[in-house]
């Protein structure tokens, strides 16, 4: 295991459900990010937190709303979703902005109907 | 903008040979490339960083290449096994306040026993 949780592994929802995605990591590390990761696409980066302030989002739809209310901690609210939304979302850590190697967490797999 | 390209979706080679992964960019060189395995329903595993004033890094059957002139990355894994099965990405990152990796779409390696 890397070190980065993420629940629920799996989640089915329809467009007008309002859920939320959420990420822990136990490494110590000050950078989060949330992916998205869909069929035959490379992995899009959505948002960045740095030491629990967010220091980049990627254009992203504000059905999607980010909440990081500490350096362990991560979460990905989502409302009014729509059909190609479906994917994987990822969440990963750093141990800081700048650093090398992001440690990813398994994922969910997002299904909106 | 920067692109990369991972030449092949998909790689199947015999067990016991030797696999090569290719990663190609446009634009500047980034600061280091990375290497990730992922597996189904997995998400993504660093494996290596090679920097731009290194040409050649290894660890254990893995060695990567990074040619700044062919603006190039190979990634070899010697001694194919099946349990090498998965897909590759390559990522660059320009470090510093640019420090967002930025993924390839990823190679499917299949190695047959």
């Amino acid at each position: 295991e890397t070190g980065v949780t993420q629940t629920p592994r799996h989640l089915v929802m329809g467009m007008t459900n309002k859920k939320s995605l959420k990420c822990e990591q136990h490494l110590g590390h000050n950078a989060m990010y949330w992916y998205k990761q869909s069929a035959k696409k490379p992995l899009e980066l959505m948002f960045v937190y740095n030491f629990k302030e967010q220091t980049e989002n990627n254009s992203v739809p504000s059905r999607f709303s980010p909440e990081c209310p500490n350096s362990s901690h991560l979460f990905l609210h989502l409302h009014t979703l729509q059909p190609e939304d479906s994917a994987l979302y990822l969440c990963a850590s750093s141990h800081n902005r700048e650093t090398d190697t992001q440690y990813f967490g398994p994922g969910t797999r997002l299904t909106v109907l | 903008s920067q692109k990369i390209e991972q030449n092949s979706e998909a790689l199947n080679i015999q067990e016991g040979k030797t696999a090569t992964l290719t990663c190609n960019y446009t634009n500047y060189s980034p600061a280091y490339l990375q290497w990730y395995r992922q597996d189904p329903g997995r998400g993504p595993v660093f494996l290596l960083l090679i920097r731009e004033n290194e040409k050649e890094k290894r660890k254990e059957r893995l060695k990567v290449t990074f040619d700044t002139t062919l603006k190039q990355s190979l990634f070899h894994i010697t001694a194919s096994q099946p349990a090498d099965s998965a897909t590759y990405l390559c990522a660059l990152n320009y470090g510093g306040s640019q420090g967002n990796l930025i993924f390839g779409k990823g190679t499917k390696l299949s190695v047959k026993p």
